[in-house]
């Protein structure tokens, strides 16, 4: 069974700081991570994923096989950064369509 | 395109009382999906459907129902309300061999 885990429910950090989100996943097969933001009273969208290895709004991250993590990071926390942020799998190969949510993290970014 | 759509924003559900929240998309999209939305348990999946006609179970089913008789709709049907099922419900749309996932604004449900 695949399974994402968010050990951070919240985060604070002041605006500049650094800020790492971290995400672990456990699954046997070839999975593929995103990371999803939920603003204040917005629905959910894509932030990240990580097969096109791109910066959105200043946040990277990596997927790391070896300590199946794929941890969201950002040199310089801006307020506007303040969200709910879900890390989420699924199965690139096979008919797996499901999409496995990890429980959140509230990042608040503080002036 | 209005992307994925669901009514309505609110509802508030004696126990008991049955109810249907309807989500709609426009993208022509074959997956589509109900999550339930808790504090501290993030989003779960409740159903799933992935074509006209075809629907599953995910990981939370009990307490309701779905159907797919047409791409565009994937309607959820709440049999019997349960305080329990006070949540946000979010719908959700993706193409076939596509990975992001596109989410409908969500419906607040309270039953008391």
């Amino acid at each position: 069974a695949q399974r994402v885990t968010q050990p951070e429910k919240l985060l604070s950090v002041f605006k500049g700081a650094p800020v790492e989100l971290k995400c672990n996943y456990s699954y046997s097969g070839s999975p593929e991570l995103f990371w999803y933001v939920q603003y204040s009273r917005q629905r959910l969208q894509l932030l990240l994923r990580h097969i096109s290895r791109e910066s959105i709004k200043g946040f990277t991250a990596d997927l790391n096989k070896g300590e199946t993590s794929f941890h969201l990071k950002k040199p310089f926390a801006q307020e506007e950064d303040s969200a709910m942020y879900y890390c989420a799998l699924r199965d690139s190969g096979g008919s797996n369509y499901k999409l496995t949510f990890g429980k959140g993290t509230l990042l608040t970014v503080n002036p | 395109n209005a992307g994925v759509t669901q009514t309505p924003k609110f509802q508030v559900l004696k126990t008991g009382q049955s109810m249907t929240l309807q989500c709609a998309q426009d993208m022509n999209h074959e997956y589509m999906s109900w999550y339930r939305q808790d504090p501290g348990m993030g989003l779960r999946l409740i159903h799933y459907s992935v074509g006209a006609g075809i629907t599953d179970q995910g990981e939370v089913p009990n307490g309701y129902n779905v159907s797919r008789s047409t791409t565009e709709d994937f309607p959820l049907r709440l049999l019997s309300a349960a305080p329990s099922q006070t949540s946000v419900y979010f719908c959700a749309s993706r193409q076939r061999e596509g990975s992001e996932q596109y989410f409908g604004p969500g419906t607040r449900l309270t039953v008391t």
